[in-house]
């Protein structure tokens, strides 16, 4: 059965600053992997995936995630956070397999000081 | 716009009576789900859907009933409400999972 785990529940930055949120994943077939980012009393907004192409996946808002399947990873950056880039944050893992369906991480809370 | 449409944003009901949350898309998605959204837990999936008659439960379906009719809707039915069912919902709908789903903007519910 394929998971996911976020490795932090709080990430603190200034702004200016990179920003790294870390996932990591279990999945027994070839996933595909997205981050979703939810602003406070918000949807979710999709911001970036990866389905089996390029490794490294660049996203809306400056965002990038880098697919490394020997460490079973897919950590989220930014080389310079942004106040509006406060929000909490999704790893999603889904099995190219049959319905596909959705496991979410418990989320980051990224706050960014000024 | 392509958007998927959740009513109400806001509802606060008392235990045992029956309540209907509607979700639409306009996007001609075959594929629909439900998620509860509670704190340190992430998003749980309800029940979801691939096409027009085609439903199944996802990880937390009891108390909670679904249809789909029509391709564009996707009701979520608490037919007896209890507190425990007190969270924050989601309706999402995709052409093709693996490419992402656009998520409605959330129902919060209160049941006391």
């Amino acid at each position: 059965a394929q998971s996911v785990t976020q490795l932090d529940s709080h990430v603190s930055v200034s702004e200016g600053t990179p920003v790294l949120l870390r996932c990591n994943y279990s999945s027994s077939y070839s996933p595909s992997l997205f981050w979703y980012v939810q602003h406070p009393n918000k949807g979710l907004q999709l911001l970036l995936k990866y389905t089996s192409a390029a490794t490294l996946v660049k996203g809306i808002n400056g965002f990038e995630a880098e697919f490394k399947k020997s460490e079973t990873s897919f950590h989220l950056t930014k080389p310079s956070a942004h106040m509006s880039d406060a929000a909490e944050y999704f790893c999603v893992v889904t099995l190219n397999t049959g319905f596909q369906k959705l496991v979410f991480g418990t989320g980051t809370r990224l706050l960014v000081s000024p | 716009e392509a958007q998927v449409t959740q009513n109400p944003r806001y509802l606060i009901t008392v235990t045992g009576k029956k309540l209907t949350v509607t979700c639409s898309q306009n996007m001609n998605h075959e594929y629909m789900s439900w998620y509860r959204q509670d704190p340190g837990l992430g998003l749980r999936q309800i029940y979801y859907s691939m096409n027009v008659e085609v439903t199944d439960k996802g990880d937390v379906p009891e108390g909670y009933k679904v249809s789909r009719k029509e391709k564009r809707n996707f009701p979520l039915i608490l037919e007896s409400p209890s507190p425990n069912q007190t969270s924050l919902y989601f309706c999402a709908s995709s052409t093709q999972p693996n490419y992402g789903y656009t998520f409605g903007s959330g129902t919060r519910l209160t049941v006391v």
